[in-house]
């Protein structure tokens, strides 16, 4: 079976540092990847991790390990803009999401 | 460069009434996939394909049939419509899942009364 786990939702100040967990249960791993959702619009891609380690990309970096079966998204200096929720995807062929993560930035 | 298409946009259907969520990519993708997105709540599969003439079903794919003729097109079908439809469906697709990132459609927004 597959199973992915993240928190339902997160409040984090403008201008902070957050990190949204998501860890995983799947009978296979291709790799994770980490989307973004603005309220009413379709996901778009941020991340994708398929080895160990930290992946870092501007404001966004992604770390993943493997045998802890455990990833997260590290959002740095937040901006209202990044109010949305944060979806893990685990590609085990096929590719298949968690339920999210609603991150509100507040002033 | 239109990438995944879909339509409609928006749809209301009757309870028993059939209708096609239409999908094509202009990527040469060899994956696609349907899902559907209640409010609040994360991206539920449907069905995925990973080449024309292949399909097979996601997690929660009763209510529903699809097909996949050709590279471009993988249209969701909806028999007998129910209340419990009601969602926001997005088609997807991908190269190659293992290492390259899948493109979402805009959604079809549909409601079942």
């Amino acid at each position: 079976g597959q199973n992915i786990d993240q928190p339902t939702e997160m409040t984090a100040t403008e201008g902070a540092i957050v990190q949204i967990n998501c860890t995983y249960q799947t009978s296979g791993f291709n790799g994770l990847f980490w989307y973004q959702q603005h309220a009413g619009e379709a996901p778009t891609f941020l991340s994708y991790n398929v080895l160990d380690g930290l992946e870092e990309k501007g404001r966004f970096s992604s770390f993943l390990s493997r045998s802890k079966g455990y990833s997260y998204l590290l959002l740095k200096e937040l901006q209202m803009k990044d109010s949305a929720s944060y979806l893990c995807a685990v590609h085990d062929t096929p590719l298949v999401f968690g339920k999210g993560t609603r991150l509100s930035v507040i002033a | 460069n239109a990438g995944v298409t879909q339509t409609p946009k928006f749809r209301i259907l009757k309870i028993g009434q059939s209708m096609t969520l239409q999908c094509t990519q202009d990527m040469n993708h060899n994956y696609m996939y349907w899902y559907r997105q209640d409010p609040g709540m994360g991206l539920k599969l449907i069905y995925y394909s990973v080449g024309a003439g292949i399909t097979d079903k996601g997690e929660v794919p009763n209510g529903y049939n699809v097909s996949r003729s050709t590279t471009e097109d993988f249209p969701l079908r909806l028999e007998l419509a129910a209340p419990s439809q009601t969602s926001v469906y997005f088609c997807a697709s991908s190269y190659d899942p293992g290492n390259t990132e899948a493109f979402f459609g805009q959604g079809t927004r549909l409601t079942v009364v």
